[in-house]
């Protein structure tokens, strides 16, 4: 299996830009969870999704932050503007059904905004 | 509310010794629980759970954790500890707030393991 896929690994934008962070889950998982790393706040949820659907988005810092799942293999977090403070670590997990909770991690986007 | 604590920033230990990372919880109900690690510039790795059963579960790497229900604590252990195992840990927590089939993982700020040659 290859494990959760994310692209791009890295991203260098400008304040002001759309970012589009992309996820491909564990063939299989019916959930799925975006999460930021920082340095600061550490690791946080942002979203996450049971059978494409948003569960909870509790997360998401404010209005320029969306998320999408439009089928069981796919699923995008857009930044749109984007601003220097939300430079992090950006991961993407897959949990199946009957796992007991256990989440995958994807090798996470490390997304720098200047 | 449900949350996983894990006391120490950082721990340090020589290469051979026994370490222990530490994790407590608050949780209504039975919790899940769970031990990831976290190389440089790499996603978390899952290492093991406990769900139910003996308090002594074993995981990848040669590590273990101890679940105790008196002291709710779920501490990582590993016997003989070995350079490569630096690297952050995070102990989580099944999140049955919403409902019990939510699957989202409430996780501690993480433990920095520097284990020295």
């Amino acid at each position: 299996d290859a494990g959760v896929i994310q692209s791009p690994r890295h991203e260098v934008t400008e304040m002001g830009q759309e970012v589009t962070l992309r996820c491909k889950p564990i063939s299989g998982h019916n959930s799925l969870f975006w999460y930021r790393q920082t340095m600061m706040r550490g690791l946080e949820l942002l979203i996450y999704f049971n059978n494409n659907v948003p569960i909870d988005d509790s997360g998401m810092p404010e209005d320029r932050f969306s998320a999408k799942m439009p089928n069981a293999s796919f699923s995008t977090l857009k930044i749109q503007p984007s601003e220097p403070r939300d430079s992090a670590v950006y991961f993407c997990a897959s949990s199946p059904r009957a796992g007991g909770g256990t989440q995958y991690f994807g090798p996470g986007t490390r997304l720098l905004v200047l | 509310a449900q949350s996983v604590a894990q006391p120490e920033d950082q721990v340090n230990v020589a290469e051979g010794n026994p370490l222990t990372v530490k994790c407590t919880y608050s949780v209504s109900g039975n919790p899940y629980l769970f031990w990831y690690v976290q190389y440089p510039n790499r996603g978390l790795q899952f290492l093991l759970k406990y769900i139910t059963g003996d308090n002594l579960v074993k995981g990848s790497y040669g590590f273990e954790a101890e679940f105790n229900k008196s002291q709710t604590s779920f501490h990582l252990k590993k016997p003989s500890a070995l350079v490569s195992d630096s690297a952050l840990y995070f102990c989580a927590v099944r999140d049955f707030s919403a409902n019990q089939a939510g699957t989202a993982l409430i996780f501690g700020k993480g433990t920095t393991l520097s284990v020295s040659s």
